[in-house]
């Protein structure tokens, strides 16, 4: 149980294009998801929470207007790089949390790479 | 602020032998402490967490961490490492209360690396 998806794995785009990364929980519903950012050999830096039927809430730093996040569905999450540039590229990696919201545990998706030209 | 600090880079050890990975934090009031582990090009996947109750936290793959009040520290630790136990580890807080947000605080992650 307790699976979390992320599609695409990987993505190669040309820089000015938008790119949109899809969060999905799979066998529960997740009222928050979260959206991180991860460089090489790095700690994760949380983007932003994404709560459904809501806007999501942006960590300090984090460009709103650029890192475009929707949570329509109690399953679904999508974070769109828009205009992207390759200062962009990294490894996108979503979380999600239950329903239940039991003691703040996150189920995590596998990632998405992300590479701007 | 809460905080966590994994003090170690890197851990390197032989396999067979014990491991520690060190994570020290700062939360006000009772914390949700977690490990994650993270092999190259993947997410994290869980492997403990203390929520309340034994000091002392059973995981997957044999690892187990111990909770320290006094010390405010949650080492992993696990009795003999096998080679595929190298990776990315993380250790992470979370606050519990009227203010919770359900974010997690990660430290900045330990490589361990177990040689043959």
């Amino acid at each position: 149980g307790a699976v979390v998806s992320q599609h695409p794995s990987r993505v190669i785009c040309k820089s000015g294009t938008s790119v949109k990364i899809e969060c999905r929980s799979l066998d529960f519903q997740a009222t928050t998801m979260f959206w991180y950012r991860q460089f090489p050999k790095k700690s994760l830096m949380l983007m932003a929470t994404s709560n459904e039927g809501s806007k999501a809430t942006y960590e300090q730093g984090v460009e709103k207007d650029k890192f475009l996040i929707n949570h329509a569905s109690l399953t679904l999450s999508t974070l769109t790089v828009t205009s992207a540039h390759p200062e962009d590229s990294s490894f996108y990696i979503c979380s999600a949390r239950d329903g239940a919201g039991h003691y703040n545990e996150q189920f995590f998706g596998p990632g998405t790479r992300l590479t701007v030209l | 602020a809460q905080s966590v600090a994994q003090p170690e880079d890197q851990v390197n050890v032989a396999e067979g032998n014990p491991l520690t990975v060190k994570c020290t934090y700062s939360v006000s009031g009772n914390p949700y402490l977690f490990w994650y582990v993270q092999y190259p090009n993947r997410g994290l996947q869980f492997l403990l967490k203390y929520i309340t109750g034994d000091n002392l936290v059973k995981g997957s793959y044999g690892f187990e961490a111990e909770f320290n009040k006094s010390q405010t520290s949650f080492h992993l630790k696990k009795p003999s490492a096998l080679v595929s136990d190298s990776a990315l580890y993380f250790c992470a807080v979370s606050h519990h209360g009227s203010s919770n947000t359900g974010k997690l605080i990660f430290g900045q992650g330990t490589t361990l690396q177990v040689k043959p």
